[in-house]
Parts: C-alpha cells; structure tokens; sequence
C-alpha cells in the first residue's frame, strides 16, 4: 500500500491563482482531511470528509474548497491564492470515523504564495 | 489558552538520556495521539491511547484521564529521534474525529 499521498511537494503561486492540492489513500479509509500547519501553531483542520460525497468544514475553511467523489481522492481547492495562504498542507486519513482510530498523514505540500 | 499545552516546547539532551514529554489538555477527549515529525518531514502516529499505557520498542506513552494529561517517554535516547513531538486529542464536544493539536515539543539529541 502506497498510504496516503499527496501532489505536489511544492508550489509557489501568485496572489489570486488557483490551484488544486491532490490526496489520495488507498486503505479504504472513511474519514479524510485536510490541514495546515503553520510556525508556532498547531496543525489546524480546513475541510474533512466522513465519506464519498459528504464534506464539512474545519477550522479554518475560508478560501478552501473541497470535494470527496471517491473514496480514495479528496483535493484541496485554493480558489484565489494569498499570502496568508502560505503554509504546509497535510492530508491524513482514518479508518472509521470514531476517535479513536490512528490517523495516517501524507508527506506534505509546502506551498508559498507570493 | 490553548487547548493543548505541551511541555517543554524545545529540549535538548544527550545520547542515552531518559527523556519525558509532557501534554495536558482541558477538555473531554475519547482519544490522544502522540505523533512524530522529523524536519522537512511528513507526520508519522506512534501512539493513540484512551487510557493506562503503551510501549514500543523504546518509546513508552501514559495518560492519565482524571488529571487530563498524558506523557511521552523515550529510554536510551538517540540521534535519530530528533523531532518535533505532537501531542493531539479527539475532542468529545465537536464533530466526530476533529483532532485538536498541540504546538509540539521540538527535541534534539547530541551524539
């Protein structure tokens, strides 16, 4: 099993471009997600997904999109890039949609916007 | 006030040294989770404990419900475990399987 993988590794955008941050698992998982992770802050939830077709809101979802028409994919949308914008994005899925279950993490996508 | 405080927020010890971690949390959780991110890295679970205590290999991990904290310890420490340390509970309030992270513990260890 690859896990949970995530394109691109890095991004440089301009303010106002859009772009699209891929996840993909292939554990089967129910529950995806999608966070940022900036210095001195904790990892903060954007948009999660208990299953295809079902998506809810985080944390900090303004500027975001996302859609879960699988099971195995679930992109981030940036829809109008800022610089408020720049930071590390990690996907991670779970299993089931319980707590207590172990979350796996993609590598990461450092993304700059200038 | 965070949610999640860890303690101490950098650590630097010596090959071989016993090394404590700690995490305390203020709300009602069905879960922590203690993970692992080496630099540039991606995050990587070591350990998701609702009560008592876990080992792996020389990580050992404790909570304690009643006093809402939780301590991360590594035995005959090495280089290698160089990182940034998470601490993250399941909040029982929110939606189901919202995380809540800690800033991290940062943990250096010389040869």
């Amino acid at each position: 099993n690859a896990g949970v993988t995530q394109t691109p590794k890095f991004q440089v955008l301009k303010t106002g471009q859009s772009m699209t941050l891929q996840c993909a698992q292939d554990m089967n998982h129910e529950y995806m997600s999608w966070y940022r992770q900036d210095p001195g802050m904790g990892l903060r939830l954007i948009h999660y997904s208990v299953g295809a077709g079902i998506t809810d809101q985080g944390e900090v979802p303004n500027g975001y999109n996302v859609s879960r028409s699988t099971t195995e994919d679930f992109p981030l949308r940036l829809l109008s890039a800022a610089p408020s914008q720049t930071s590390v994005y990690f996907c991670a899925s779970t299993r089931g949609t319980s707590g207590a279950d172990t979350q796996y993490f993609g590598p990461g996508t450092r993304l700059t916007v200038l | 006030k965070n949610e999640v405080e860890q303690s101490p927020q950098n650590l630097t010890a010596q090959e071989g040294e016993f090394i404590t971690i700690n995490c305390s949390y203020s709300v009602g959780i069905s879960a922590l989770h203690w993970l692992q991110q080496h630099p540039g890295g991606g995050i990587v679970s070591l350990f998701m404990l609702s009560s008592g205590k876990k080992k792996h290999g020389r990580l050992i991990a404790t909570i304690n419900i009643q006093e809402k904290h939780s301590s991360l310890h590594i035995t005959a420490s090495h280089p290698r475990d160089s990182a940034v340390y998470i601490c993250a509970v399941n909040y029982l309030g929110g939606a189901t399987n919202k995380l809540i992270f800690g800033t991290g513990t940062l943990l250096a260890v010389q040869p």
